[in-house]
């Protein structure tokens, strides 16, 4: 049981170039998540998924793309990069509440690794 | 707008000294979590605090849910060098059922030996 993985754990972009971020999880959660970590602002969160198919837009969605084509993967794509989206990304899964036969812990997200994007 | 404050964003003590992190917001929240985080991982659920007035325990750390539910503090008994990592706070509103969850800006900790 890896949990939540994320691939690629580094990356160099120039400004203009593109790139998909891939995060996957082997737990069969519903909800899924990207962040986004700068020193000082705590996670901000991207976009996010209720389930495989449905996207919706977090508090900073300008500049990225997401896909939720299968359950156990949400991709985060920068169609354009700019500068101003070098950080540190990070996906979270969570459980619906109630499931897995037992008392869920109250929205427990379980994060990846993350993904140190540097964008010159 | 930044609905979870966090104080203080940096702490540096030795080790075996007592320290309190505070989360502090406006907004009523149905659960708070406290998140630990250590370089290069992501961050690690340490403990829901979900009735106001709660208080939970887990081992040298005391974590304590506000009577009504608009902040929590994390209180750490003689702190040690594993302790260092940063601590985010994040709350859940009720009736949200998409589970987001609102992150303070975290409080670095760094313990000394």
């Amino acid at each position: 049981n890896a949990g939540v993985t994320q691939t690629p754990k580094f990356r160099v972009l120039k400004t203009g170039q593109s790139m998909t971020l891939l995060c996957a999880q082997d737990m069969n959660h519903e909800y899924m998540y990207w962040y986004r970590q700068d020193p000082g602002m705590g996670l901000r969160l991207i976009h996010y998924s209720v389930g495989e198919g449905t996207t919706a837009k977090g508090e900073v969605p300008d500049g990225y793309n997401v896909s939720r084509l299968k359950k156990q993967n949400f991709l985060l794509g920068l169609e354009s990069a700019a500068p101003s989206q070098t950080s540190v990304y990070f996906c979270a899964s969570r459980e619906l509440p109630g499931l897995a036969g037992g008392p869920v812990p109250y929205n427990e997200q379980f994060f990846g690794p993350g993904t140190r994007l540097t964008v010159l | 707008t930044q609905l979870l404050e966090q104080s203080p964003q940096f702490l540096s003590i030795q080790e075996g000294e007592n320290l309190t992190v505070y989360c502090n917001s406006s907004s009523v929240f149905s659960s708070l979590q406290w998140y630990r985080q250590e370089p290069g991982e992501g961050p690690v659920l340490l403990v829901t605090v979900v009735t106001g007035g709660e208080v939970k325990k887990l081992k040298r750390l005391t974590f304590q849910f506000g009577d009504a539910r608009k902040d929590s503090s994390l209180h750490i008994t003689a702190a040690q060098p594993g302790d260092t990592g940063l601590y985010l706070c994040a709350g859940a509103n009720r009736g949200s059922t998409l589970g987001r969850l609102y992150f303070g800006r975290g409080t670095q900790l760094t313990v000394w030996p």
